[in-house]
């Protein structure tokens, strides 16, 4: 079983800040890492994900993650956000010997201010 | 290329009753999965199909069951309705031999009174 914990529960940041999300997680085996953003009112939609490879994984809109394996680490990053970076920010984990379900933390909501 | 479609967006039912929710899954996809999120908290998984048949199934009663046609699409029952079943409801979809990448619909908004 996997668990996800999101360290911060909301992040308020001035517009053109950086801002960071912080993300561990806990698994007995290898895992696939997703962060999902939710906007007021609609689904999930896939922000970016680690599947293999490089360890540092980044979207078309600016924001990237590292996983970091030693440490079960997996925070998002934005160098400079925009007031329509704000959001819910949800981080979350599927083994790769299940079936894929995912386990979610319990978001972070970021407000972006001008 | 549509993605996941969910109906209806928005459902209001009486303690006690019972709801039904739908979701058309992402062209080319053939795996559902349906999960609950309660207000101010991330999504719990509830189950997956595969198939026709549930794979996979989280931590929810037997009142909540569901199933899957075989175009894909599938289908949400929650019986004998709670207050504590008031939450969004997303249908996620991904294909099978993926790498677990997974679609989400735009949710059904379920309350109960």
């Amino acid at each position: 079983a996997q668990s996800v914990t999101q360290l911060d529960s909301q992040v308020p940041v001035f517009e053109e800040a950086p801002v960071e999300l912080r993300c561990n997680y806990s698994s007995s085996v290898s895992v696939y890492l997703f962060w999902y953003v939710q906007y007021p009112n609609q689904g999930l939609q896939l922000l970016l994900k680690y599947l293999s490879g490089s360890t540092l994984v980044e979207s078309i809109n600016g924001f990237e993650a590292e996983f970091n394996k030693s440490q079960t680490s997996f925070h998002l990053r934005k160098p400079s956000v925009h007031i329509s970076d704000t959001a819910e920010y949800f981080c979350a984990v599927s083994d790769l010997e299940g079936d894929y379900k995912l386990s979610f933390g319990a978001g972070t909501t970021v407000t972006v201010r001008a | 290329d549509a993605g996941v479609t969910q109906s209806p967006t928005h459902l209001i039912k009486t303690r006690g009753q019972q709801v039904t929710l739908r979701c058309s899954p992402k062209s080319g996809h053939d795996t559902v999965s349906w999960y609950q999120q309660a207000l101010g908290q991330g999504p719990q998984f509830i189950f997956q199909y595969y198939e026709e048949e549930e794979r996979q199934r989280g931590n929810f009663p037997d009142r909540f069951s569901g199933h899957q046609f075989p175009n894909y699409s599938s289908e949400l029952n929650v019986n004998a309705l709670l207050l504590g079943d008031s939450a969004l409801y997303l249908c996620a979809s991904r294909r099978t031999g993926g790498k677990g990448e997974q679609y989400f619909g735009p949710g059904t908004r379920l309350t109960v009174t």
